[in-house]
């Protein structure tokens, strides 16, 4: 069965701060696909990226960088100094291959404040 | 319109009333999906139709029924909701593993319907 856990309920940072939400997931397929998404307070969720369980390179798009684990089945994302903008729920989320299937962690709330 | 739209973006319903949420994706896509969320709790799976065929129902309780008339639009047929049912009910769409073969689908979601069962 496949499962996605987001231990980190909420963060508070002060701007600036450098900033990592973890990630740990669960399958037993050897191909899957893991993402991450953004929820701002307006609801719309964002797509912010997408690995497959081949890639283990870290990435890094400007203040954003992941990092994929296989070994510890994780795939944590950093903000680097982090902006007041920043402030949403970031969601994992985890699909395995050949299906339309995407499974979400809870969701962690990050509060940036001035 | 780009995107996915979601309509009403409010909705406050009594247990007795039958409404329905629609959403209209305009990207070409050809699998879609609804999503509840509801506070504190993960993102639940309720439907997805992959060129408009219901391939995913996640033991959704029979007062939801989706209905997917062709590949753009998505509806959410309500009736004698529960309290409990209250959440934001967020759309979403793909372009769908029978068109990619892969499970590497990005969805776009809509902005979110926000259901509240008096």
């Amino acid at each position: 069965a496949q499962k996605v856990t987001q231990a980190q309920t909420e963060i508070s940072v002060v701007e600036k701060e450098d900033v990592t939400l973890d990630c740990v997931y669960e399958t037993r397929d050897t191909t899957y696909y893991l993402f991450w998404y953004k929820q701002p307070p307006s609801g719309e969720l964002v797509f912010l990226i997408r690995r497959n369980s081949f890639d283990e390179q870290n990435e890094i798009s400007g203040r954003y960088s992941w990092n994929f684990q296989k070994s510890t089945s994780s795939f944590n994302f950093t903000i680097t100094a982090s902006q007041v903008v920043d402030s949403a729920v970031y969601f994992c989320a985890l699909s395995e291959a050949n299906t339309d299937k995407l499974i979400f962690g809870t969701g962690t709330r990050l509060q940036v404040f001035p | 319109e780009t995107g996915v739209t979601q309509t009403p973006r409010h909705l406050v319903m009594g247990m007795t009333n039958k409404k329905s949420l629609k959403c209209e994706q305009h990207l070409g896509h050809n699998a879609m999906y609804w999503y509840k969320q509801s506070a504190k709790k993960p993102l639940e799976l309720m439907f997805v139709y992959s060129l408009e065929e219901r391939v995913e129902n996640n033991s959704v309780p029979s007062r939801f029924s989706p209905e997917c008339p062709n590949s753009s639009h998505l509806f959410l047929h309500l009736h004698t909701l529960q309290p409990e049912d209250s959440a934001l009910y967020l759309c979403a769409s793909s372009q769908g593993v029978a068109v990619t073969l892969s499970g590497a689908n990005v969805l776009t979601f809509g902005a979110g319907s926000r259901l509240t069962v008096l």
